[in-house]
């Protein structure tokens, strides 16, 4: 059984780091295809992809975000950590992490979400 | 903006069926078979209803079945119930990109 779970700050400043966490069990980010994403969604809004990073520690980013995020593993503790530098308010969404059983495919497992609000 | 465009929202009575669009371009769901379908329910993760095109996911309902003609992939829920209420987004592989890319969202309500 594939689970995910996000774990990070509920709150940050504007200007500081955010970094969230994705534990998950049930399969291995060392299988040929395998990949696990960010996307958030802001509070009423659509959701939108931020980073995947796949088996083979190929990375991909959102080309309106590359700049200020980092996607990196770390297979033996089956988590994928990213980072989001510069923080903004409009930053304030729910960021979930998901499961890619293979490259240009469907998320198949999420986590159940984490939401950050970003504020002074 | 998203890249891909969806109806803001859909109703239906129960048992009745509805289809929501997704229309993009051919750099994405034209050029690709790789459209997905997701059903989101307030407060809850999204959850994967149809991925390349047209494929169910194990334990999804055969109320659901998805398709493409041209830049435009399409969902259908036959048979409304009162639980498909709820918000759908399509994705898509996108040339233009390095990742898909989601559209704007649908919310089906069941009258």
């Amino acid at each position: 059984q594939i689970t995910l779970k996000e774990s990070g700050p509920t709150l940050v400043k504007p200007t500081q780091t955010l970094t969230l966490t994705c534990t998950f069990s049930g399969f291995s980010l060392s299988t040929s295809g395998v990949g696990v994403g960010w996307i958030r969604q802001p509070p009423g809004k659509a959701l939108e992809w931020l980073a995947l990073i796949y088996w083979n520690d190929d990375k991909r980013y959102s080309p309106s975000l590359k700049s200020r995020l980092t996607i990196t593993k770390d297979t033996s503790k089956n988590q994928v950590v990213l980072t989001m530098t510069n923080m903004d308010p409009v930053d304030t969404a729910t960021y979930y992490c998901a499961h890619r059983p293979l490259p240009e495919g469907a998320c198949d497992y999420w986590g159940q979400g984490t939401l950050v609000t970003v504020s002074s | 903006q998203s890249a891909l465009t969806q109806p803001a929202s859909v109703s239906g009575s129960p048992g009745q069926s509805i289809t929501i669009s997704c229309t993009g371009t051919s750099s994405d769901v034209g050029g690709y078979n790789y459209v997905s379908w997701y059903q989101q329910h307030p407060g809850k993760a999204p959850k994967l209803m149809i991925y390349d095109v047209s494929n169910r996911p194990s334990g999804v309902s055969n109320r659901f079945s998805g398709s493409k003609s041209g830049n435009t992939a399409s969902l259908t829920i036959s048979g409304l119930q009162a639980e498909d209420e709820a918000d759908y987004y399509c994705s898509s592989y996108t040339s233009s990109s390095t990742l898909e890319v989601f559209g704007g969202g649908t919310k089906l309500t069941v009258l």
